[in-house]
């Protein structure tokens, strides 16, 4: 069946612009997780959904970032007044559960000019 | 502050040889450890992983031992293969009530398999 899928691919913006990144979740999964991954770091954590709420957003670094998942399904993650410091790969992973296993996809390459 | 750390960015083995990757942690709360696989231009795609009521979880190839005392956990990978050659990372969570599944992860080591 069909995985993750993350829509762009690359995202490439000006400083101070606003941009949205997609995902589509694996069909059937509740757990929806967004993490941030820097040049030559691990994945870091920024927000959780279970179903449509976020459950656990301690991981966004500021109110610039924000994410919404209105059916429960695909997720966006919006970053207004983007900075050069928000480049970065954003992976997105679904589960079954929120203690399941997590399916990645392939991310989206966000680079800020 | 670092709670999972993988201190080799990189290792190289040849083909047919063990290959030993470590992890250390820093946060007893973690119960669940999980090793990933990363190829270029794909997300990371899990490989194993391990309970802390266990010290040792096998499957095929791969074995990721767990050493609570310690801290430390390890994945060996025998016979290596080139195909084998990814970025890997470690990962922890904390499982029980407030907790959300989410994943701690190591900054990744290198493994190149050489033929």
């Amino acid at each position: 069946g069909a995985g993750v899928s993350q829509t762009p691919s690359n995202k490439v913006t000006e400083k101070g612009k606003y941009v949205e990144l997609r995902c589509d979740p694996i069909s059937g999964h509740t757990a929806l997780y967004w993490y941030r991954q820097s040049l030559g770091q691990g994945p870091e954590f920024l927000i959780y959904f279970q179903g449509t709420g976020a459950a656990d957003d301690s991981g966004l670094p500021n109110d610039r970032f924000f994410a919404v998942r209105p059916e429960g399904s695909v997720s966006t993650l919006k970053i207004q007044r983007t900075e050069r410091g928000d480049s970065a790969m954003y992976l997105c992973a679904s589960g079954r559960a929120q203690e399941d296993e997590q399916f990645f996809g392939p991310g989206t390459r966000l680079t800020v000019l | 502050d670092q709670q999972v750390k993988q201190n080799s960015p990189s290792l190289s083995v040849q083909e047919g040889r063990i290959s030993i990757l470590n992890c250390d942690y820093t946060n007893s709360m973690f119960d669940y450890f999980l090793w990933y696989k990363k190829y270029p231009a794909e997300g990371p795609t899990f490989l194993i992983s391990i309970s802390s009521i266990k010290d040792k979880n096998e499957d095929g190839r791969f074995t990721v031992f767990l050493n609570k005392s310690a801290k430390h956990l390890s994945l060996h990978i025998v016979p290596s293969q080139p195909g084998d050659s990814a970025v890997y990372f470690c990962a922890a969570s904390a499982s029980g009530s407030g907790n959300t599944g989410k994943l701690i992860f190591g900054q990744g080591t290198t493994l190149q398999v050489k033929p």
